[in-house]
């Protein structure tokens, strides 16, 4: 069964930084690109990055663009969103997502999220 | 950037009863790259049509996609009480990937 588990998530102040992690199982992880969306409160869906089975590809929102950094270790079975420079804005709950293959962009099965609160 | 408007915001409608979602893209969706996803209060977003009209694994067959370009329209035959859940159309085929703004399907 795929598994997809989410952590990370906090209260922190704008301008300050927090890592997401999201942990895998199920499936044979590098076989598959992952991504990142969010949702903010009572808000519909954003897309918010995306790497490749190999991390050869990544691509971001422009709304995060220099701000996040996505990373995996296949070993671990991992992906990562590192985020910086908080804002108020980036306040949601955070989904990662498989993607259906190694590098495509249908996204398949999520996790249930972990919030991310930026207040002072 | 291809942005995606759903119609209606919401549909009230009762068990047994049958649903039209639409989708409508502000340019063409690359290769009919375009799914629905279906989410439940309270939890993770589930696809359910991918490349316009193919369901999913274990999506029962009351759901149903249809449409191509900028037109797009998910069907539920027959709403069970499981059913009533907000729902998103996507685009995958250009970057960045876009959501609609959803419709909530609700109870009568």
């Amino acid at each position: 069964e795929v598994q997809l588990v989410e952590s990370g998530g906090d209260l922190v102040q704008p301008g300050g930084s927090l890592r997401l992690s999201c942990a895998a199982s199920g499936f044979t992880f590098s076989d598959h690109s992952m991504n990142w969306v969010r949702q903010a409160p009572g808000q519909g869906l954003e897309w918010v990055s995306y790497i490749t089975g190999s991390s050869a590809h990544i691509h971001y929102a422009d709304s995060v663009k220099g701000r996040f950094t996505i990373s995996r270790d296949n070993a671990k079975n991992s992906v990562y969103l590192q985020l910086n420079s908080l804002r108020a804005e980036d306040t949601a709950v955070y989904f990662c997502a498989r993607g259906t293959g190694s590098g495509d962009w249908l996204m398949d099965y999520w996790g249930q999220g972990t919030l991310v609160t930026v207040s002072s | 950037e291809i942005v995606l408007t759903q119609s209606p915001d919401t549909l009230s409608l009762s068990p047994g009863e049958g649903a039209t979602l639409s989708c409508r893209a502000s340019q063409s969706v690359y290769d009919n790259n375009f799914g629905w996803y279906q989410q439940r209060l309270g939890q993770a977003p589930r696809l359910l049509i991918y490349h316009a009209s193919s369901r999913a694994t274990g999506i029962p067959d009351r759901f149903s996609g249809s449409g191509s370009g900028t037109v797009f329209t998910l069907t539920i035959s027959r709403l069970e009480p499981e059913d009533f859940a907000v729902y998103y159309c996507h685009q995958y085929g250009s970057s960045p990937r876009t959501f609609g703004q959803g419709t909530k399907v609700e109870l009568k």
